[in-house]
């Protein structure tokens, strides 16, 4: 069956351009993650939903990064103004259920200039 | 906090086995595995959970030992396929249960080159 997509794969900014990164999750699965991940390093936790609830958000590095999920199944993780340190691979995974096991997307590669 | 994994990296013949090794400071409710290869998605492999339930491929074996806070996770017979970062990530809480965040938290990976 259909995996986890994103899009764009890669996206180039200039420093103070608003993104939008896509994800299309699992069909059917209930909980979304964003990470974050820098060259070199593992994934960092970004925001988690439920469906269309927004349950946690603490991983979100400042207000500049914004995310939803309106209809519980595709999620837009936005980023306004851009800055230089924004730039790394945007993971997007997916589960059936609740501390399931997660399935990744191919990621958005973002770089700022 | 970031779990620790060990070793940074490893290089094997084919054929041969490996052990890596995760540890964190904190108690721990779950530990989940991850392969990913340059460029690619992590791939999922074993999650093992606080009480002794696991789940994973068939061809992956992983050992959690809760009251050290440790997960090992055994690799034998190694296969060029095999290639790739090994990723641990943890919760020390199920998630949605209000008591912070429900992400897994990674370690920095461990790389392992396989050689024929």
């Amino acid at each position: 069956g259909a995996g986890v997509s994103q899009s764009p794969r890669y996206k180039v900014a200039k420093r103070g351009q608003d993104v939008a990164l896509r994800c299309d999750p699992i069909s059917g699965h209930v909980s979304l993650f964003w990470y974050q991940q820098a060259l070199g390093q593992g994934p960092e936790f970004l925001t988690y939903f439920q469906n269309e609830a927004q349950l946690d958000k603490s991983g979100l590095p400042s207000d500049r990064f914004f995310a939803e999920r309106p209809e519980g199944s595709v999620s837009t993780l936005k980023i306004q103004r851009t800055q230089q340190e924004d730039s790394a691979v945007y993971l997007c995974a997916s589960s059936l259920a609740v501390d399931d096991e997660q399935y990744f997307g191919p990621g958005t590669r973002l770089t700022v200039t | 906090q970031q779990p620790v994994q060990s070793p940074q990296a490893v290089i094997l013949r084919e054929g041969e086995d490996a052990v890596i090794n995760c540890s964190s400071s904190k108690a721990l409710y779950s530990v989940h595995w991850y392969r990913q290869k340059h460029g690619e998605a992590p791939v999922f492999l074993m999650i093992l959970l606080k009480g002794g339930e696991q789940k994973g491929h068939e061809k992956i074996s992983a050992s959690f030992n809760e009251k050290k806070q440790q997960s090992s996770l055994y690799l034998t017979a190694s296969q060029l396929s095999y290639s790739g970062t090994y990723f641990c990530g943890t919760t020390s809480l199920p998630m949605y249960s209000g008591g912070g965040a429900d992400g897994l938290t990674f370690g920095k990976g461990t790389h392992l080159i396989i050689q024929p």
